[in-house]
């Protein structure tokens, strides 16, 4: 069985640009997550979808940080425009529904803004 | 509000020596509680978890308890490998979101074990 699949792996950008990180989560996984890792911190909550549904997005930063996961399977999480500050890893999980198997992660996005 | 303290790293411990990796949490109720290891250039992976007060998770010979009157979960191995080394992060999933799979994680501490 495929586990999440995250891409790009690594993505450099220059301030100001916008970039776009994809994935596929484990195939009946309802729920996907993203999180953002900063350099030796612990993963943090961004977005929750419950299908195509965003039912927690109070810690994604909205002025530049949208998220979409249309069909229900893959999201998009996009950052418009981008800040030396959003310098991270990006990951991915996804997990049964409601959230109630445990979580698989993808390897994330390692995300550096110059 | 929810938290998770993990001891300070890097570990840096000889082959088949003792682990023993701290975690405090706080929160209301009675939280689930997990480790996930990274290992270099992987995502999260679940080493255990535990739901309830006294509850012991195990795998890979890896081992923690859930201890509610200290609110702790450290995670223990009696003889650690080579192949153990990676970051080891605490997390907890509060009460409040036990059906979303919301977690909360510490910093990590990084495990070197040396040959």
């Amino acid at each position: 069985e495929a586990g999440v699949v995250q891409s790009p792996r690594y993505k450099i950008i220059e301030k100001k640009q916008p970039v776009a990180f994809w994935c596929n989560p484990i195939s009946g996984h309802n729920t996907l997550y993203w999180y953002l890792q900063n350099l030796g911190q612990g993963p943090e909550l961004l977005i929750r979808y419950e299908n195509e549904e965003a039912v927690d997005d109070s810690q994604l930063p909205k002025d530049r940080f949208s998220a979409e996961r249309l069909k229900g399977v893959d999201s998009t999480l996009k950052i418009q425009p981008a800040e030396l500050g959003d310098s991270a890893v990006y990951l991915c999980a996804s997990s049964s529904p409601q959230g109630m198997g445990p979580l698989t992660f993808g390897s994330g996005t390692r995300l550096t803004v110059v | 509000g929810n938290s998770v303290t993990q001891m300070e790293g890097p570990v840096t411990l000889s082959e088949e020596a003792f682990l023993t990796i701290n975690c405090t949490y706080t929160a209301t109720g009675y939280p689930s509680l997990f480790w996930y290891v990274q290992y270099p250039g992987e995502g999260l992976q679940l080493l255990l978890k535990a739901t309830k007060a006294d509850d012991k998770g195990s795998n890979k010979g890896f081992e923690a308890t859930y201890r509610k009157e200290t609110t702790s979960f450290h995670l223990e191995k009696g003889s650690v490998q080579v192949s153990d080394s990676a970051v080891y992060f605490c997390a907890l999933s509060p009460v409040s979101s036990s059906n979303t799979g919301k977690l909360i994680f510490g910093q990590g501490t990084t495990l070197q074990v040396k040959p």
